[in-house]
């Protein structure tokens, strides 16, 4: 079945960097688009953007554009989302979720990692 | 961007009781190539992540129970729970991945009244 598990809870400083990872297993790694969407503490749902992990295309929400990097790795059928110059504001719990068509709806979440941004 | 509202932001209704949450967006997420309306609805409880209940508007994901659902087509848009268990207990989202950057309603809390 298919499976995203999420790399563990981080804790960064104002101004810092994070990288939070997405491992993709029970399917064919290049054949389906990763989202990123994120939630911040009590609040609703935000996407950030798509990485096709095929050609390594991406899209980003104009809000991140300028912060926030996805790559990924296809010996390994991971992909990585960096966010930097974190603010307060970005504490949230950010997720990676895929579609079983490309177009179609997100139906495959990961578990979500949180980050926290406090000095 | 296409901006996603949810009417109300929160319900209370009795169990067995009927719940509706609807959604409009702000430009047609129908295409009419294919006629669907490229709209979701999602669950969330707590500490979870979104579980998808409602695609293409209308179809209901496979093991979901046949006591929720969508309707709705092009802008506006309905979720229903037609006799409310404990376990419906949640906030509810409608999504639309018609284009980028794909939106999310504000979210509808339900509650057992």
């Amino acid at each position: 079945q298919v499976q995203l598990v999420q790399s563990g809870a981080e804790v960064k400083k104002p101004g810092a960097s994070v990288k939070v990872s997405c491992k993709a297993s029970g399917y064919t790694f290049t054949n389906s688009y990763i989202h990123w969407v994120r939630q911040a503490p009590g609040l609703g749902l935000e996407w950030l953007g798509i990485i096709n992990p095929s050609g390594s295309s991406t899209s980003y929400a104009q809000m991140f554009q300028g912060r926030v990097t996805m790559t990924r790795d296809t010996s390994t059928s991971t992909v990585y989302m960096e966010l930097s110059s974190l603010r307060s504001d970005d504490t949230a719990v950010y997720y990676c979720a895929k579609p079983t068509r490309n177009g179609g709806p997100l139906d495959s979440w990961g578990q979500g990692t949180l980050v926290t941004v406090s000095s | 961007d296409i901006v996603m509202t949810q009417s109300p932001d929160s319900l209370a209704v009795s169990l067995g009781e009927r719940a509706t949450i609807n959604c409009k967006s702000s430009q047609s997420v129908l295409y009419s190539s294919n006629n669907k309306s490229y709209l979701a609805w999602y669950q969330q409880k707590p500490g979870q992540p979104p579980k998808l209940l409602i695609y293409w508007a209308s179809t209901r994901e496979s093991g979901v129970p046949d006591r929720f659902t969508g309707s709705g087509s092009g802008t506006d848009f309905t979720l229903t729970i037609s006799s409310l268990q404990a376990a419906d207990v949640a906030v509810y989202y409608c999504h639309q991945y018609y284009s980028t950057p794909y939106t999310f309603g504000q979210g509808t809390r339900l509650e057992i009244k």
